[in-house]
């Protein structure tokens, strides 16, 4: 099976930095995944790592270690508009869904000014 | 470009009546299909998945079931909602191919009372 943690909530200030911890536990990982949802919306695609290393795309970076079974979402320059859950996904390759995401919790992040 | 289409958004059913959700895909053949749901609190939970007209997959044991009776329909449905059955259900759709990622539809915020 799969276990997937993260933390439920987090706060920052506009124009800081924050980071989003995400540790998981899968018999065949296959790619790990980062979505933004808004309440009461669809979640929206952040960023995908299947390698180790660092995945920057404008103020979001992602980093992943397959070996640690860990990975973390950076958010630059935040502004208010950034206030919203964050969810970690990982894909197991042995699980009968094949090609589902199975996800965290997620992190509600609040973004103050 | 490729669009998925989910309704109704919102929806409030008395305990024991029958329920009928609706999915559409479009500009894609052949998707895989997802039904998730998301209940307060909770992470988003894979409930049904398909890769093929009439090939349906659950993962979790339910009061719920779902059908694809064209390639790119997919229907979540019961005969009798219970109040535990009250959540955010979210259509989602990946290339057959397995893809990078999962494509949410809108969400249906189900209120069983």
């Amino acid at each position: 099976g799969q276990n997937i943690d993260q933390p439920t909530e987090m706060t920052a200030t506009e124009g800081a930095i924050v980071q989003i911890n995400c540790t998981y536990q899968t018999s065949g990982f296959n790619g790990l995944f980062w979505y933004q949802q808004h309440a009461g919306e669809a979640p929206t695609f952040l960023s995908y790592n299947v390698l180790d290393g660092l995945e920057e795309k404008g103020r979001f970076s992602s980093f992943l270690s397959r070996s640690k079974g860990y990975s973390y979402l950076l958010l630059k320059e935040l502004q208010m508009k950034d206030s919203a859950s964050y969810l970690c996904a990982v894909r197991d390759n042995t699980n009968q869904a094949g090609t589902a995401l199975i996800f965290g919790k997620g992190t509600t992040l609040s973004v103050s000014s | 470009s490729q669009t998925i289409h989910q309704w109704p958004a919102t929806l409030v059913q008395p305990v024991g009546s029958p329920l009928s959700l609706e999915c559409t895909v479009e500009g894609t053949s052949n998707p895989n299909l997802y039904w998730y749901r998301q209940a307060a609190g909770r992470g988003l939970q894979l409930l049904f998945y398909s890769v093929g007209i009439g090939q349906i997959s659950s993962e979790v044991p339910q009061n719920l079931s779902a059908s694809r009776p064209q390639d790119r329909q997919f229907i979540l449905s019961s005969k009798k909602l219970l109040l535990s059955d009250s959540g955010f259900y979210l259509c989602a759709w990946s290339p057959a191919s397995g893809g990078e990622k999962l494509f949410f539809g809108s969400g249906t915020q189900l209120s069983v009372l």
